[in-house]
C-alpha cells in the first residue's frame, strides 16, 4: 500500500528556517517524481514543485522558484521541502504528493502539514 | 488567478445531476494534456477522483464521470449524495509555464 507520512504541525517566527518531510514507502521510491502543493487557509490547491529520486532532477513552478527547496534522501525514502528565511506569507497547509508513472497528475497525497509563522 | 478556471460554487438536490466546469486555454487543455479532478471534503487531504480526463481510480463510484473537448473539461456527478459535498479541484499540464502541472481555483459543491 503507497503511503505518504508527512511531518508533524510547526510553528515558526519570521525569519527562521524550517525543513518539513515526506516520508514514502509502498512502492519502489526512485521511479516515481514526488512533490509539493501548497494550501493556504480558505484557498485553493498551487503545485509548488516536484523532484524525481531516480536521478535528482527538480522542477519547481515560477511561483516558487527561489522561495523554497526541494529535497529528497533516496536511502530513507524521504522528500523534503524547506526554506532558509520563513515569512508571515508561508503559512499555509503543504500536501506532499506522488506523481503517477506519466507524471502528470497526483495520485497519492500524504495528510498535509501545517505551517504557522507568526511573531 | 488560477491557470484553470472554475465556477467558485454549485448545487444540486440530492439524487439531481450536477457538473463543474473547468476552462483553460491552448497551452494546456487545448494543447491535449490530460485533466484530472480531486475531491477534498473540509478538513481532508485532497483525494483523487479523475484522471487522464474520464477514468477512475479504484473505489470511485461510476455515478462520477469526466470529459474533455477543446479548452474545457468538465466533472460530473449523477444521483447526487450528501457526502459529495466537497471542493472540486481540476489539474492538468501547461507547456507555457516550465513544466508546470497547474490547477483550477476549485469549485465548492453545496447539496441542498
Amino acid at each position: 500500500e503507497v503511503q505518504l507520512v508527512q511531518s508533524g504541525a510547526e510553528v515558526k517566527k519570521p525569519g527562521e528556517s524550517l525543513r518539513i518531510s515526506c516520508k514514502a514507502s509502498g512502492y519502489r521510491f526512485t521511479t516515481y517524481w514526488i512533490g509539493w502543493v501548497r494550501q493556504m487557509s480558505g484557498k485553493g490547491l498551487e503545485w509548488m514543485g516536484i523532484f524525481y529520486p531516480g536521478d535528482s532532477d527538480i522542477r519547481y513552478s515560477p511561483s516558487f522558484q527561489g522561495q523554497v527547496t526541494i529535497s529528497a534522501d533516496r536511502s530513507i525514502t524521504t522528500a523534503y521541502l524547506q526554506w532558509s528565511s520563513l515569512k508571515a506569507s508561508d503559512t499555509a497547509i503543504y500536501y506532499c504528493v506522488r506523481l503517477d508513472t506519466s507524471g502528470y497528475f497526483f495520485d497519492y497525497w500524504g495528510q498535509g502539514t501545517l505551517v504557522t509563522v507568526s511573531s | 488567478q488560477s491557470v484553470l478556471t472554475q465556477p467558485p460554487s454549485v448545487s444540486g438536490a440530492p439524487g439531481q445531476r450536477v457538473t463543474i466546469s473547468c476552462t483553460g486555454s491552448s497551452s494546456n487543455i487545448g494543447a491535449g494534456y490530460d485533466v484530472s479532478w480531486y475531491q477534498q471534503v473540509p478538513g481532508t487531504a485532497p483525494k483523487l477522483l479523475i484522471y487522464g480526463n474520464n477514468n477512475r481510480p479504484s473505489g470511485v463510484p461510476d455515478r462520477v464521470s469526466g470529459s474533455r473537448s477543446g479548452t474545457s473539461a468538465s466533472l460530473a456527478i449523477t444521483g447526487l449524495q450528501a457526502e459529495d459535498e466537497a471542493d472540486y479541484y481540476c489539474q492538468s499540464y501547461d507547456s507555457s509555464l516550465s513544466g508546470s502541472r497547474v490547477f483550477g481555483g476549485g469549485t465548492k459543491l453545496t447539496v441542498l
